[in-house]
């Protein structure tokens, strides 16, 4: 199973958005509404941000948000602040014998 | 509250052995899918494995198939991972994940327990 393609890492400045973009297959992201995403700050365990595409967890900012087109799927995140620097990887079901492929991760830096 | 807690990770040799526990709380454990994430150091996450809420439905990483073996104890609200075989490339943190019941999204995650595979 490849995994899924993110960009090694973006940046923006405190108060903008950013979006980080996440490319699969027609056999994955382009097939299924089922992907996710997820947050990890360094030394912590990964946090979920968003489902079945843009779906939020309760709990979750409002400020997160995603969207789908074709094979990509993308994580906007509005009004950057401090605390969002960490580490993003999207997720999606591929197949049923093969549940998950996982992004290999962005790297967000906050200047 | 929900709660995943792993233990059973530390050194071992190649070609050796090791069992994780998860114990899980706070939600209702056969009606959920749960998994094994793993993360080698400095790298990204890696789906291991994962069995459905009545545990026949299991699949695995291409990688560890055949060597590595999940289980869960309906009775004991608690997910295994056997582990044999092992390689130095099994070197990783291992999160128990639950999942947010056929989403295939992982909406709860152990803090993790280390496997390191080294002579």
């Amino acid at each position: 199973q490849s995994a899924l393609t993110q960009p090694a890492s973006v940046s923006g400045s405190p108060g903008q958005s950013i979006t980080i973009s996440c490319t699969g297959t027609s056999s994955d992201i382009g097939y299924y509404n089922l992907v996710s995403w997820y947050q990890q700050h360094p030394g912590n365990a990964p946090q979920l941000l968003l489902y079945e595409v843009s779906q939020r967890p309760s709990g979750v900012s409002n400020r997160f948000s995603g969207s789908k087109s074709g094979n990509t799927a993308s994580l906007t995140i509005s009004g950057l602040q401090a605390e969002d620097e960490a580490d993003y990887y999207c997720a999606s079901y591929i197949c049923d014998t093969c549940p998950v492929v996982f992004g290999g991760g962005t790297k967000l830096t906050v200047l | 509250e929900v709660q995943v807690v792993e233990s059973g990770g530390g050194l071992v040799q190649p070609g050796g052995s090791l069992m994780l526990s998860c114990s899980a709380s706070g939600f209702t454990f056969s009606r959920c899918a749960m998994h094994w994430v793993r993360q080698a150091p400095g790298k990204g996450l890696q789906f291991v494995a994962s069995i459905n809420d009545n545990g026949d439905r299991i699949y695995y990483t291409e990688s560890v198939k055949g060597r590595f073996t999940i289980s869960r104890d309906i009775s004991k609200n608690t997910l295994y991972l056997q582990m044999s075989s092992l390689r130095v490339e099994d070197t990783a943190m291992y999160y128990c994940v639950k999942d947010l019941c056929g989403t295939y999204a992982f909406d709860k995650w152990g803090q993790g327990t280390m496997v390191t595979v080294s002579s």
